[in-house]
């Protein structure tokens, strides 16, 4: 089956500073990723879709420029968390599209990131 | 606009009990309809999907659900509750048509008690 990875799985940082963080499809090209953020006991939420060598979409309520998203290759989206603060601190989810049929989705492991 | 609801936040059940975690969803067109779980701090796990013919979906783990088109709603059910069944569970919805995105539930926490 596809599989998404993603990097780091865990990441503490300083306020004020900036944290990457990388979605890779392993064993398909993905046209298409998303990016979801996910509070404690609560749903995912989309932030936005990243489309291969286009500006990503981001769903009402995102600041474009404090969640950076670039996707660079039909295997990496990068989420770039700017000038990160605590309210930042949450579970990031990536997925990615599977091109063709009904374009089934496949999630990422996840990425928690707590800022100080 | 497609939305999803879950009514349970928290469903408890004795092991080797039969479960049941409930959806209803709403969407404008023909939907494609998925369960998802999730374990503390982990990503989502993919445990089955409605998206044409039998209505009875068979799963992983031993999961199963079904489509009822009537009542709008994809029940997730299993005969024989584990305690390693304890998850979080999201249903989750889009539409069959083009590049639609999927709206989750808001989840459920499943509790299997030994």
């Amino acid at each position: 089956g596809a599989v998404v990875s993603q990097h780091p799985s865990w990441v503490i940082c300083k306020s004020g500073t900036s944290v990457k963080i990388e979605c890779r499809s392993l064993d398909f090209q993905a046209t298409t990723m998303f990016w979801y953020r996910q509070f404690p006991k609560q749903s995912l939420m989309l932030m936005a879709t990243s489309n291969e060598g286009s500006k990503a979409t981001y769903e009402q309520g995102v600041e474009k420029d404090k969640f950076l998203i670039n996707h660079a290759s039909l295997t990496l989206s990068t989420l770039t968390v700017t000038s990160a603060h605590p309210e930042d601190s949450s579970f990031y989810i990536c997925s990615a599209r599977v091109p063709g049929g009904f374009n089934e989705q496949f999630f990422g492991p996840g990425t928690r990131l707590t800022v100080l | 606009a497609q939305s999803v609801a879950q009514p349970e936040d928290q469903v408890n059940v004795a092991e080797g009990n039969p479960l049941t975690v409930k959806c209803t969803y709403s969407v404008s067109g023909n939907p494609y309809l998925f369960w998802y779980v999730q374990y503390p701090n982990r990503g989502l796990q993919f445990l089955l999907k409605y998206i044409t013919g039998d209505n009875l979906v068979k799963g992983s783990y031993g999961f199963e659900a079904e489509f009822n088109k009537s009542q709008t709603s994809f029940h997730l059910k299993k005969p024989s509750a584990l305690v390693s069944d304890s998850a979080l569970y999201f249903c989750a919805v889009r539409i069959n048509s083009g590049y639609s995105t999927l709206t989750f539930g808001k989840g459920t926490m499943l509790l299997v008690s030994p």
